[in-house]
């Protein structure tokens, strides 16, 4: 069974920083890994998406990256600002069946304050 | 509307009403999703349609009863729900077979009292 953990749970950081968000899954047979975010109460936006065959992806101040046979991706957000403030969530899918499964991690919560 | 829409967005309900959430994609896509998002777990997969047939039912109870009538359209149908039930219910959308990149909605409320 896919289990995803992610790593600070929670981060309250400055304006101004660069942050680095981490998630771990353990079984690397994935077919694409999903970053999203999430404001309190509403739903989640997708941030990036990086394929099984790609390394990494990036948008604008973020970045991430993906290592399969380590069964690690991280989000780098660079020079943060107090709207980057939400909950920031991971993904991975399996294929099932000719279906695509998502399992997610806690999240990470993050506080940037000016 | 574009994207991801649910309705209603906060639903009340005792615990024997019968209540329906709704869901409607305006992506074009080909697989729906409905998700149970309670405080401090992770999100949890409830069903998966892909080409309106139901590919997955992650162990969910019997009292909550998915419809999906055609590819843009998904209902969450409730009975006989319990308070442990309260969440937030999140409707998803992505195109199998491409990037099955996915998308929200913004989510219904639901209280059970």
């Amino acid at each position: 069974k896919q289990e995803v953990t992610q790593i600070p749970a929670a981060l309250s950081v400055p304006e101004g920083e660069n942050l680095v968000l981490n998630c771990s899954f353990t079984d690397s047979a994935i077919y694409n890994l999903q970053w999203f975010r999430q404001d309190p109460g509403k739903g989640l936006t997708s941030l990036l998406l990086i394929q099984s065959s790609q390394r990494e992806q990036t948008s604008g101040r973020l970045n991430a990256s993906l290592d399969k046979s380590s069964g690690r991706s991280t989000l780098y957000i660079a020079a943060s600002q107090p709207g980057d403030s939400a909950t920031y969530l991971c993904a991975v899918r399996r294929a099932s069946g000719g279906s695509y499964i998502p399992t997610f991690g806690r999240g990470t919560s993050l506080i940037v304050h000016p | 509307e574009t994207g991801v829409t649910q309705t209603p967005r906060h639903l009340v309900m005792g615990m024997t009403n019968k209540k329906s959430l709704k869901c409607e994609q305006h992506l074009g896509h080909n697989a729906m999703y409905w998700y149970k998002q309670s405080a401090k777990k992770p999100l949890e997969l409830m069903f998966v349609y892909s080409l309106e047939e139901r590919v997955e039912n992650n162990s969910v109870p019997s009292r909550f009863s998915p419809e999906c009538p055609n590819s843009s359209h998904l209902f969450l149908h409730l009975h006989t729900l319990q308070p442990e039930d309260s969440a937030l219910y999140l409707c998803a959308s992505s195109q199998e077979e491409v990037n099955n990149e996915q998308f929200f909605g913004p989510g219904t409320r639901l209280t059970v009292l």
